[in-house]
């Protein structure tokens, strides 16, 4: 079993919709969440840091913890056909340590017109 | 435009040879690093270097070598060794390795090399 597990879709939705985007993580130490967004053919791009348990929101981005669950979700707000990318989970332990980032495999979101 | 640029965008490579991925910032971050991205796989981590002349195996350097002789660069070469090299290569920096916010800074990532091995 993955450390992080993210269903990597294709999930497609007309634009204006409100998407969620999940993540499930196995260990309890994980503490550093983060949600990277990633063009085809391009790197990923950091969208939201949140430590810990809670909401953090940023325009129309929101994510959300739930470390009770260990479950961590992105939601877009009024989805645009330029938020159509991929969506990495990644997640730490350690202090916010980079080389100890554990990702998701990535969701593909399709925001049709 | 500071950022991270990778060279080349896509690659070709026979069995047996050496290929050698460019990586190059300007942002002056102290901490640069290799994944290997696969469809259905999470990001994984080849090596990281958090300061020049010393760099660090992730967890899965077999069949990689890089080197850290400046700042700026942090090259990855792909050896024969290497059992299935095909694959999305990115490259990536920040202030520091260790740490968040402002002190140490997001991840930047550049746009990636493809490598094929025919």
């Amino acid at each position: 079993q993955k450390e992080v597990e993210q269903d990597p879709g294709p999930l497609s939705v007309p634009e204006g919709a409100i998407v969620s985007l999940n993540c499930t993580y196995s260990n309890s130490a994980f503490q550093y969440f983060m949600w990277y967004r990633q063009y085809s053919r391009k790197g990923p791009e950091l969208l939201m840091y949140t430590y810990s348990s809670g909401n953090k929101e940023d325009g129309r981005f929101t994510a959300q913890v739930d470390k009770s669950s260990k479950y961590i979700s992105l939601f877009i707000r009024d989805s645009q056909p330029s938020d159509s990318a991929t969506y990495l989970c990644a997640m730490s332990a350690v202090a916010g340590t980079a080389s100890k980032l554990t990702f998701g495999t990535g969701t593909r979101l399709q925001v049709t017109l | 435009d500071g950022g991270i640029t990778q060279s080349p965008k896509y690659l070709f490579r026979k069995e047996g040879q050496n290929v050698t991925l460019s990586c190059e910032q300007n942002l002056n971050h102290d901490a640069m690093y290799w994944y290997r991205q696969d469809p259905g796989q999470g990001l994984r981590l080849i090596y990281y270097s958090q300061i020049v002349n010393d760099f660090q195996k992730g967890d899965i350097a077999e069949g990689y070598s890089v080197s850290r002789e400046k700042k700026e660069s942090f090259p990855l070469t792909v050896t024969s060794a290497q059992k299935n090299p095909t694959a999305f290569y990115l490259c990536a920096s920040r202030w520091a390795d260790r740490g968040m916010g402002a002190g140490a800074g997001e991840l930047f990532f550049g746009e990636g090399s493809r490598l094929t091995v025919l």
